[in-house]
């Protein structure tokens, strides 16, 4: 079984509509971590978590809310979906002790979003 | 703040040739850099990552990358070229605001193998 599950795959929504998409980990990491990717762009850190009670906006938040719902589920909302959400959705996870995967992130499969 | 700079966003190469990939990094003090893999509809897999440890890594699938301080540089190299590593490739670099543990990434290369 994956480590890291996003649910849904894929999702084709309208203007306007409120959608969420869910990660959740067996890892038993308490940093969690939502990314959007869009082609030219790479990564761009959304929100991100570092145990249930801190969450923290990364650099493009708005338009998106989260809530952590236990160390081992992270969801991504959008409010009001507009066209230009369109993109490849990313949860991931890390670990906050040290040892060999120190820093190192663990993602999901990805969420493929369409909003039209 | 951390930054990094991927140069070209595509890079083509025949099977068997030798793959630079490269990475310049922006950091104050020293930074964990790490080199990502992303496969046709996959998430980012972990290909190596440096950790001032040394300053030649060694990953997955035959992949290293050497880190130069002088050069503010850590570019992916692998010998010979496999079809099996066409992918988009990123370049990330930790955030020492918040303790290592956001990463800043690159904008991506996408890397071509000709038969």
């Amino acid at each position: 079984d994956a480590d890291v599950t996003q649910t849904p795959r894929n999702r084709i929504t309208k203007t306007g509509k409120r959608i969420m998409l869910e990660c959740s980990q067996t890892k038993g990491h308490d940093r969690m971590y939502w990314y959007r990717q869009d082609p030219g762009l790479g990564l761009r850190l959304i929100y991100y978590s570092f145990d249930v009670k801190d969450i923290n906006k990364g650099e493009i938040s708005d338009g998106y809310s989260v809530s952590r719902q236990a160390q081992a589920k992270f969801s991504l909302s959008l409010e009001s979906a507009i066209p230009n959400q369109t993109a490849l959705y990313f949860c991931a996870t890390s670990d906050d002790r040290q040892g060999s995967s120190y820093n190192e992130q663990f993602f999901g499969p990805g969420t493929r979003l369409t909003v039209l | 703040a951390q930054s990094v700079t991927q140069l070209g966003s595509h890079v083509s190469v025949s099977e068997g040739a030798l793959v630079l990939l490269r990475c310049n990094y922006s950091s104050s003090v020293p930074p964990y850099l790490f080199w990502y893999v992303q496969y046709p509809n996959q998430g980012l897999q972990l290909l190596l990552k440096y950790t001032s440890a040394a300053t030649l890594v060694k990953g997955i699938n035959g992949f290293e990358a050497e880190f130069k301080k002088s050069e503010t540089s850590f570019h992916l190299t692998k010998p010979s070229a496999h079809m099996s590593d066409a992918a988009e490739y990123f370049c990330a670099v930790s955030d020492t605001d918040t303790g290592f543990q956001k990463l800043v990434f690159g904008t991506g290369t996408r890397l071509l193998v000709s038969p």
